[in-house]
């Protein structure tokens, strides 16, 4: 079956650091590229972040450009997104999403809070 | 950057059908367009892409009661034999090159 978990949320104080990871299983994955969106407490959903199959090309929103950075390593099946300089706005429940949204994890959720 | 308008909440009673709306932004009404389900707690789930073929195709294992259709800009989601189990946050989505942009959603309430 294929599934996506991501891991590595958090609460973290304004100006400090986390870095979350997904895990995809079932299907293989360096056939696709991958994103990060995120759930505002508002419900709103925001895209973060995408990465081509092989890493090579990246792309960012541009509130997290300069702060995040998405990674991927194949040989791990793995998905990273590095965020630096939270701030309050960033607090959210951060899901990976497979290329063509068909496929989403059930998220890892960022506190940023003084 | 396309923008999509989403209606905040629809009500339905059990059995019944419902009709959800999305609408592109002026400009972007050829634009790819997708549907998904959220529960709460759950992850979101994928139900339907519509593409440049013009047409919409589901997800495997969506239920048949989940169909969409579109006219112009508006796309609908119409969820028939309405179940407990459909209510739900649903959102539209469309793409804009690597962009994913989403709608506000819509809160399905089964009466």
């Amino acid at each position: 079956e294929e599934h996506l978990a991501e891991s590595g949320g958090g609460v973290v104080r304004p100006g400090g650091s986390l870095k979350l990871s997904c895990a995809a299983s079932g299907f293989r994955f360096d056939d696709y590229g991958m994103s990060w969106v995120r759930q505002t407490p508002g419900k709103r959903l925001e895209w973060v972040s995408a990465i081509n199959w092989n890493g090579a090309n990246t792309a960012y929103a541009d509130s997290m450009k300069g702060r995040f950075t998405i990674s991927r390593d194949n040989a791990k099946n793995s998905l990273y997104l590095e965020m630096n300089n939270l701030r309050a706005e960033d607090t959210a429940l951060y899901y990976c999403a497979r290329e063509g949204s068909d496929l989403w994890g059930q998220g890892t959720l960022v506190t940023v809070f003084s | 950057q396309p923008m999509l308008t989403q209606s905040s909440s629809a009500s339905a009673s059990l059995g019944s059908s419902v009709k959800l709306t999305c609408t592109l932004s002026t400009g972007h009404s050829t634009y790819p367009f997708a549907w998904h389900q959220h529960r709460p707690g759950k992850a979101p789930r994928f139900l339907m892409k519509f593409d440049s073929t013009g047409s919409y195709t589901k997800k495997s294992g969506v239920p048949d009661r989940f169909s969409g259709s579109n006219s112009g800009a508006d796309h609908y989601l119409t969820i028939s034999n309405l179940q407990s189990e459909d209510e739900a946050d649903y959102y539209c989505q469309t793409w804009d090159g690597d962009t994913w942009v989403f709608g506000g959603g819509t809160k399905v309430t089964v009466l």
